[in-house]
């Protein structure tokens, strides 16, 4: 089953921050939140991953709630170039890197 | 430094034909996993590799297997293929198992049985 619940899709002004939501309700203390976007027809690309602090790279940042139940993803300045689905992970520690990905998030990055 | 490579990245083959993909993960990373990807299904777990071993597999039936070489170098062979079986196959590289190993994918193959 899923570990995950994401909004099937989204839609975000180009130059705009875009804020992808997930819910990971039943996550355990050890568990990562990760998150891949996957542009059509090419391979999932990783973009962040967090255990329990918010974490920023150079192409997002991610906020994870005090009690780890839900995370947002924030893309600060949109392009056109983001429109991807957005997969947000629950990866488990005992299966290595088995992922269930879920549906994801549609975002379009609109002019 | 080189990222996940999958070879062939297009393929045609008939039903009832098998075929076999490659996979070479990123220098250094031991872990290599497999994923199935189709419209109707999505994203779907193989099965994955680490120190030649396979570690996990998915709920896919025995036409599905796979190997890792000395190297971390990885294939994957489909055998008596169906037309379900078209889809893009997707390898994934990591250090190694461990959850805060970041995981790599590939281009992915696109396989088409027709």
């Amino acid at each position: 089953d899923a570990k995950t619940t994401q909004p099937t899709s989204m839609d975000c002004a180009e130059g705009r921050a875009a804020n992808l939501p997930c819910n990971h309700s039943t996550i355990s203390g050890n568990e990562y939140v990760y998150w891949y976007r996957q542009i059509h027809s090419q391979g999932p690309q990783y973009i962040i991953h967090g255990l329990k602090n918010n974490e920023t790279n150079e192409m997002a940042s991610l906020i994870i709630t005090e009690d780890r139940k839900s995370s947002t993803l924030i893309l600060p300045h949109a392009t056109l170039r983001d429109t991807a689905v957005y997969y947000c992970i629950v990866r488990q520690t005992n299966t290595g890197n088995q992922f269930y990905f879920g549906t994801g998030t549609s975002l379009t990055v609109i002019p | 430094k080189a990222g996940v490579t999958q070879t062939p990245r297009y393929l045609i083959k008939t039903r009832g034909q098998q075929v076999t993909l490659s996979c070479s993960p990123i220098s250094g990373h031991r872990s290599v996993s497999w994923y199935q990807q189709t419209p109707g299904q999505g994203l779907q777990f193989l099965f994955e590799y680490f120190s030649e071993t396979q570690r996990n597999k998915g709920n896919f039936p025995g036409r599905f297997s796979g190997r890792q070489f000395s190297n971390s170098r990885s294939e994957m062979n489909v055998s008596t293929l169906e037309l379900g079986d078209s889809a893009l196959y997707l390898c994934a590289s990591s250090l190694g198992p461990m959850a805060g190993n970041t995981i790599y994918f590939g281009e992915g193959s696109w396989l088409t049985v027709v």
